[in-house]
């Protein structure tokens, strides 16, 4: 079946513009979750987004980032003003959070660099 | 901060086991321990967790002490497709902060 799904594949940007980064969850998944990865680095938790719950934004770096999600399904990952310190790969998971497991199935990433 | 410890990298033979260590000495009573591992370019993908039994799937073991202190991700026949970063994480069941440490650079040598 479809995975999960995240575009544009590859986004450039000058400095100081605004970007949009989606990402389409597996169907069913109640769970989503933003992360970012600089050069070289781990994973830098985002934001989690859990049914009609409110989402959680600790991980925001600062207030030109905001998310939302639509109808439970589709994501939107908003940066405002972006800066270079912006520029990583940015992953969107999807979890079912059933059962046993809360397995995370990742997307292949959105490349953003800002110049 | 990551709850976890693990050698930066580690080099195995083709063909041989992989055994990969990670310390959570801080894990709590409700806490899994999970393995991830990311192939470059991509996406991280799930490998295999546990609470304190051991585990095992088609991809590989999970060795958990009696104490839950720490733990192995066990490949038993690694192949040159499993170089990757392969990152242990401590979580609660449906935890929402998964935190990604800097991971094990895994390079399976011909």
């Amino acid at each position: 079946g479809a995975g999960v799904s995240q575009s544009p594949s590859n986004k450039v940007t000058e400095k100081g513009k605004d970007v949009e980064l989606r990402c389409d969850p597996i169907s069913g998944h109640t769970a989503l979750y933003w992360y970012r990865q600089s050069l070289g680095q781990g994973l830098e938790f985002l934001i989690y987004f859990q049914g009609n719950s409110a989402p959680d934004k600790s991980g925001l770096p600062s207030d030109r980032f905001s998310a939302e999600r639509t109808g439970g399904s589709v994501s939107t990952l908003t940066i405002q003003r972006t800066q270079q310190e912006d520029s990583a790969v940015y992953l969107c998971a999807s979890s079912p959070r059933s059962g046993s497991n809360n397995e995370q199935f990742f997307g292949p990433g959105t490349r953003l660099t800002v110049l | 901060d990551a709850k976890t410890t693990q050698p930066p990298s580690m080099d195995c033979a083709e063909g041989r086991a992989a055994n990969l260590p990670c310390n959570h000495s801080t894990i709590s009573g409700n806490e899994y321990v999970y393995w991830y591992r990311q192939i470059h370019s991509q996406g991280p993908q799930y490998i295999i967790h546990g609470l304190k039994n051991n585990e095992t799937n088609e991809m590989a073991s999970l060795i958990i002490t009696e104490d839950r202190k720490s733990s192995t991700l066990i490949l038993p026949h690694a192949t040159l497709r499993d170089t990757a970063v392969y990152y242990c994480i401590v979580s609660s069941l449906y935890g929402q902060n998964f935190v990604f440490g800097p991971g094990t650079r895994l390079s399976v040598l011909p």
